[in-house]
C-alpha cells in the first residue's frame, strides 16, 4: 500500500523558514499525486498543498505565497518549503497520496511549532 | 476551509450502533459520490476507512458502513467497540475550492 515518513518539524520563531520532507516507499511520487495536510492542536484537517495532475500545484488560501510543494523523484521524496511562518501555522503536518479525491495512505506526521 | 458540517461529538456504549452525519451542499455531497471517511485514533495519523460513499477499504470491519442522502453523508458503526474511540472526518469532492476536496470539521467518538 505504501509507507510515508515525514521529518523536519521543529520549533521555529515567527517569520522563520522550515523544510519538511516525506520519504515514500512502495510507490512512486513521479506518477502519483501527493499532498500535505495539517492539523492544528485539537483541531481538524486542512489540506495545505497538493501536487496534482500535469505538475499542477494547489495551495490553501492561508499558505498561498508562503509555502511551496516540490518533489525529488530520484529520492522518491516530497517536500514542503515553508517561509514566513506564523503562530497559526503550528500544527502536525501529514504527507499523503492523493487519488480520486481521497487521501491514502498517510504518514505519521511531523510537528511544527511556531513560537517566540 | 471546513465546508462540511459534522457534529462535534457522539457517544455510545459497547455493542450499540451510532451514526455520524456530514452535511454539505449541492456543490459537493449532493451531486458527487466522492465522499470519504477517515478514522484517527488517539496519537495516530488519519486512516481511510470508507471511500466513494460506501466502499470499505481493505481490512476494515463490516461494522463500518457509509451512506448518502441528498446533501448529507453518514458513517454508521455497528457493534461499537472500545477500540473505535477516536476522531472521524468526512471529506468530499467539491467544486468550491481550488483543489477539489474539502474536509469536515471532525467528530469525536466516545465509547462509554
Amino acid at each position: 500500500d505504501g509507507q510515508l515518513v515525514e521529518s523536519g518539524g521543529k520549533l521555529v520563531q515567527p517569520g522563520g523558514s522550515l523544510r519538511l520532507s516525506c520519504v515514500v516507499s512502495q510507490f512512486s511520487v513521479y506518477i502519483n499525486y501527493m499532498a500535505w495536510v495539517r492539523q492544528p492542536p485539537g483541531k481538524g484537517l486542512e489540506w495545505v498543498a497538493v501536487f496534482y495532475s500535469g505538475d499542477r500545484t494547489f495551495y490553501g488560501e492561508s499558505v498561498k505565497g508562503r509555502f511551496t510543494i516540490s518533489r525529488d523523484t530520484s529520492k522518491n521524496t516530497v517536500f514542503l518549503q515553508m517561509n514566513g511562518l506564523r503562530v497559526e501555522d503550528t500544527a502536525m503536518y501529514y504527507c499523503a497520496r492523493v487519488s480520486d479525491f481521497l487521501f491514502d495512505p498517510w504518514g505519521q506526521g511531523t510537528l511544527v511549532t511556531v513560537s517566540s | 476551509q471546513s465546508a462540511l458540517t459534522q457534529p462535534a461529538s457522539v457517544s455510545g456504549s459497547p455493542g450499540q450502533s451510532i451514526s455520524i452525519s456530514c452535511t454539505g451542499s449541492s456543490s459537493d455531497i449532493g451531486t458527487y459520490d466522492y465522499v470519504s471517511w477517515y478514522q484517527q485514533l488517539p496519537g495516530k495519523g488519519p486512516t481511510l476507512i470508507i471511500y466513494e460513499v460506501s466502499r470499505r477499504t481493505s481490512g476494515i470491519s463490516h461494522r463500518f458502513s457509509g451512506s448518502k442522502s441528498a446533501n448529507t453523508a453518514s458513517l454508521t458503526i455497528s457493534g461499537l467497540q472500545p477500540e473505535d474511540e477516536g476522531d472521524y472526518y468526512c471529506s468530499s469532492y467539491t467544486t468550491s475550492t481550488p483543489f477539489d476536496v474539502v474536509f469536515g470539521g471532525g467528530t469525536k467518538l466516545s465509547v462509554l
